[in-house]
């Protein structure tokens, strides 16, 4: 299985201000996928990041508030923009278990985010 | 609509039970299924999958599929304190694009 880290493990932020939060894997996949889950609630998926192309975002989710970068195989960003109270969340990173595929998914540990 | 539904508890079981938890999803193209196990701040982590109609077994855990009435549940024999958390199912979306629609999840307690 993947080792996935995430950083930071959690913050507070002010209202207005951005975040961006880092997924780091132990090996080399194509596809890594950027989650919300808000309390109590379940996982949503922000978006998509393949390496070398643009990441995909799910209804709902944009990219000047959510903006990804995926420099490299092992390595993606995911940033909280202009963030209010309602970005209040759990952020995960996963990848697929094959790395390429649609598969088994493995998590990072999340980014717990408190807006004030 | 994409949809998974599950029953968001909490269900409550004595230790040493078997705990059943159920979930339903309405894409009849649906091929693969997930459960996932979540404690409390901690994230998902994978207990089963299932891709074929029937029973899977895989120590206490097991997972039945019915494509026909589009439901996939699980089981988890001989019921553990350690078994509480909340349980996410997963369902692959036969779409243009890869999509995994989540379930809302069901919160297990087990009862010492």
């Amino acid at each position: 299985s993947a080792v996935i880290s995430q950083k930071p493990s959690r913050d507070i932020c002010q209202r207005g201000t951005s975040l961006t939060i880092q997924c780091q894997v132990d090996s080399q996949v194509t596809m890594m996928f950027w989650y919300r889950q808000q309390p109590g609630q379940s996982l949503t998926l922000i978006a998509t990041a393949n390496q070398g192309s643009e990441a995909t975002y799910e209804s709902g989710f944009v990219i000047d508030k959510f903006p990804i970068s995926r420099p490299n195989l092992t390595f993606s960003t995911l940033t909280v923009s202009n963030m209010s109270p309602e970005d209040s969340s759990i952020y995960l990173c996963s990848v697929p278990r094959t790395g390429t595929s649609t598969d088994t998914q493995y998590f990072g540990p999340g980014t717990r985010l408190t807006v004030l | 609509q994409k949809e998974v539904e599950q029953n968001s508890g909490p269900l409550s079981v004595p230790e040493g039970a078997i705990a059943s938890l159920n979930c339903t999803y309405s894409d009849r193209g649906s091929q693969s299924f997930f459960w996932y196990r979540q404690y409390s701040g901690k994230s998902p982590e994978l207990i089963m999958f299932i891709y074929s109609n029937g029973d899977k077994e895989d120590g206490r855990f097991t997972a039945q599929l019915n494509k026909a009435s589009q439901y996939v549940s699980l089981l988890i024999r001989d019921s553990q304190p350690s078994d509480s958390a909340t349980y996410l199912c997963a369902v692959e979306y036969m779409d243009s694009n890869y999509q995994l629609i989540w379930g809302a999840g069901t919160k297990l307690i087990i009862k010492p």
